[in-house]
């Protein structure tokens, strides 16, 4: 138990289907991420948000939209996805940005696309 | 941030020390080196970090030369459930602005019963 809980943890979607990953922290902290891993490819980071605002957005399509309503929980928005989309995604949470490397990890929602 | 080197995949027996070896002859002054690893299908978990000194916690010891240029992780009397992906990230403690940590490849553990 990490103190990230992430949901739903299976998801298997159409690409004309609307959908939501949600992420909820428990740990107090001011930072949150998405991290997106692919079969058999390391870790890419999407979105990074500190204090509900982002940060950063590494190129990510406009088909995946994050939401930050508060500190303690993010959203990932999925909308027209497509077949390459399907991978784990998983969100972290740290005290703050910039203040180091120790990132806690939710399970991951582990996303299908048909 | 610095880039790191390790070893595709590893074998280890069970109750032995699994020694996990990172290069990283690029890092600068003020990185951090840290260790996460990635049990099958679920979240990174964070393991230890150290900047120059010697580190040891209730999962594991870290070992970084004198020159900064590699480090070993090491896991004392390995069991079954340390089987995983192993990641070696050096990290910048910017003091502000966005980051996130760059995962590589990282380390594929295995103890054998």
């Amino acid at each position: 138990e990490t103190g990230v809980t992430q949901t739903p943890r299976h998801l298997v979607m159409g690409m004309t289907n609307k959908k939501s990953l949600k992420c909820e922290q428990h740990l107090g902290h001011n930072a949150m991420y998405w991290y997106k891993q692919s079969a058999k490819k390391p870790l890419e980071l999407m979105f990074v948000y500190s204090l509900e605002e982002r940060v950063e957005n590494n190129s990510v399509p406009s088909r995946f939209s994050p939401e930050c309503p508060n500190s303690s929980h993010l959203f990932l928005h999925l909308h027209t996805l497509q077949p390459e989309d399907s991978a784990l995604y998983l969100c972290a949470s740290s005290p703050d940005i910039g203040a180091g490397g120790e990132l806690f990890f939710g399970e991951g929602s582990r996303l299908t696309v048909l | 941030d610095a880039k790191t080197t390790q070893p595709t995949s590893m074998d280890c027996a069970e109750g032995r020390a699994a020694n996990l070896p990172c290069n990283h002859s690029t890092i600068s002054g003020n990185e951090y080196v840290y260790w996460y690893r990635q049990i099958h299908s679920q979240g990174p978990q964070y393991i230890i970090h150290g900047l120059k000194n010697n580190e040891t916690n209730e999962m594991a010891s870290l070992i970084i030369t004198e020159d900064r240029k590699s480090s070993t992780l090491i896991l004392p009397h390995a069991t079954l459930r340390d089987t995983a992906v192993y990641y070696c990230i050096v990290v910048m403690y910017s003091g502000g602005g966005a980051d996130g940590l760059t995962f590589g490849k990282g380390t594929h553990l295995i103890i054998q019963p």
